[in-house]
C-alpha cells in the first residue's frame, strides 16, 4: 500500500469554503468506512476532526466536514477562519489490517 | 484526563539501541489498542504499527516489519518503541496515539506530545 493521495496545498480566504481530497484504493478507502482526517499546527500533534468519513469527535465545529465517494474521501471546511490554517493528513484502515495516511495537504488561508 | 505522556527527546550514535515510552493515565490502558506514528523532519505521518496491551498482540506496517519493535507492560501502562540498531535515516518525531472509538481503527482521538530521536 502506498501513501493515500493529497493535494500539496489548498487556499482559501477567510469565510470561503474548501475542498481536500483523499485518493485511494478499493483495498483501502474505497473498502470501509475507516476514513479519518487529521489537522496539524507547525510544532504540534495531530488533532481527529473527522473519524468514520464524517462523524466529528465531540468539540470540533461543524465547520468541518467529511464525505466519501468510491475510493476518494473528501474534507471539506466551511466559513474559513485564519485558525484554520494548518496541515490536514487523512487516514484509511486497508484490507491487510493496517492504516495509511495521507502525504498531508497545507492549508493556507489568505 | 486521558493523556499518553511519551519520554523526552533522545539523541544517539548510528548503530546505538533505542526504546522510548508512552503511559497512559486515566483511562483503562489495556483496553485500548496504541499506535505509533512516524513523522520525519518536514515530512507526512507515517503509520508504525500497533499494540493490544492486554495480550501484547501486535501489527506492523510492511515499512517497519523487521525495523522496530513495538512491545507493552500493562501493569505501569506503558506501550514501547524499540531499535536495535539506530541509523541517521531513523531522526524524527514518534507519536503514540490511541484509537478511541470503539470499531474505528485509525480514528486517533488522543496523542502523546511526541518524542523527537535523532541520530548524528
Amino acid at each position: 500500500h502506498s501513501a493515500l493521495t493529497q493535494p500539496a496545498s489548498v487556499s482559501g480566504s477567510p469565510g470561503q469554503s474548501i475542498t481536500i481530497s483523499c485518493t485511494g484504493t478499493s483495498s483501502d478507502v474505497g473498502a470501509y468506512n475507516f476514513v479519518s482526517w487529521y489537522q496539524q499546527h507547525p510544532g504540534k500533534a495531530p488533532k481527529l476532526m473527522i473519524f468514520d468519513v464524517s462523524f466529528r469527535p465531540s468539540g470540533v465545529s461543524n465547520r468541518f466536514s467529511g464525505s466519501k465517494s468510491g475510493n476518494t474521501a473528501s474534507l471539506t471546511i466551511s466559513g474559513l477562519q485564519a485558525e484554520d490554517e494548518a496541515e490536514y493528513y487523512c487516514s484509511s484502515y486497508t484490507s491487510s489490517s493496517t492504516i495509511l495516511f495521507g502525504g498531508g495537504t497545507k492549508l493556507t488561508v489568505l | 484526563e486521558v493523556q499518553l505522556v511519551q519520554s523526552g527527546a533522545e539523541v544517539k550514535k548510528p548503530g546505538e539501541s533505542l526504546k522510548i515510552s508512552c503511559r497512559g493515565s486515566e483511562y483503562s490502558f489495556i483496553s485500548y489498542w496504541i499506535a505509533w506514528v512516524r513523522q520525519m523532519p518536514g515530512k507526512g505521518l507515517e503509520w508504525m504499527g500497533t499494540i493490544y496491551p492486554d495480550d501484547s498482540e501486535t501489527k506492523y506496517s510492511p515499512s517497519f516489519q523487521g525495523q522496530v519493535t513495538i512491545s507493552a507492560d500493562k501493569s505501569i501502562s506503558t506501550a514501547f518503541l524499540q531499535w536495535n540498531s539506530l541509523k541517521a535515516s531513523d531522526t524524527a518525531m514518534y507519536y503514540c496515539a490511541r484509537p478511541g472509538y470503539s470499531g474505528s481503527p485509525d480514528a486517533f482521538d488522543i496523542w502523546g506530545q511526541g518524542t523527537m530521536v535523532t541520530v548524528s
